[in-house]
């Protein structure tokens, strides 16, 4: 069966520090897909990125930066140099290969970044 | 601007009273579908649809239910509430099923 999993729950950390957010998941499928979204306390969900099974290299956009690795099943997201508008509720997801546009999520991570 | 629009974006109602929440998306994307959000257990599929007249149930379809008539919309129908229904409600649309979804802003339901 297909599951994400993020076991932290809560993070606080203090402005400027780095964070990372853990994402493990489980699929028998070779193809598929890695996603994470934000939802800040407005509650909307926003599109972070997304990550094809085949592509492992590392990205890195602005202060986010993302580490896939297939053979620990893990697909990170760091954040470096916190900021306040950085809190929020941060979703991994994984997508099904039998392409019914179905997201399976983690369960989420609230990070707080106190000033 | 690309959006994925829901309606309303609060709603208290009452045990057993029939509601629809409504989601139209001006994208043209084929799939669309229904999620919603309990704490601790992130946010699971309802129903979806892959394109005009298909849909088919998601991990969490008991109460609900779903029509895609138009392209561009997918309304989620409660036809008896109950407080278990009470949840945070994503409808989200993409081109394809591997790809980005675009989320509307979310309903929050309180059913008493």
């Amino acid at each position: 069966a297909q599951k994400v999993t993020q076991a932290q729950t809560e993070i606080s950390v203090v402005e400027k520090e780095d964070v990372t957010l853990d994402c493990v998941y489980e699929t028998r499928d070779t193809t598929y897909y890695l996603f994470w979204y934000k939802q800040p306390p407005s509650g909307e969900l926003v599109f972070l990125i997304r990550r094809n099974s085949f592509d492992e290299q590392n990205e890195i956009s602005g202060r986010y930066s993302w580490n896939f690795q297939k053979s620990t099943s893990s697909f990170n997201f760091t954040i470096t140099a916190s900021q306040v508008v950085d809190s929020a509720v941060y979703f991994c997801a994984l997508s099904e290969t039998s392409n019914t546009g179905k997201l399976i999520f983690g369960q989420g991570t609230t990070l707080q970044v106190k000033p | 601007e690309a959006q994925v629009t829901q309606n309303p974006r609060y709603l208290i109602t009452v045990t057993g009273k029939k509601l629809t929440v409504t989601c139209s998306q001006n994208m043209n994307h084929e799939y669309m579908s229904w999620y919603r959000q309990d704490p601790g257990l992130g946010l699971r599929q309802i129903y979806y649809s892959m394109n005009v007249e298909v849909t088919d149930k998601g991990d969490v379809p008991e109460g609900y239910k779903v029509s895609r008539k138009e392209k561009r919309n997918f309304p989620l129908i409660l036809e008896s509430p109950s407080p278990n229904q009470t949840s945070l409600y994503f409808c989200a649309s993409s081109d394809r099923g591997i790809t980005e979804a675009f989320f509307g802003q979310g309903t929050r339901l309180t059913v008493v």
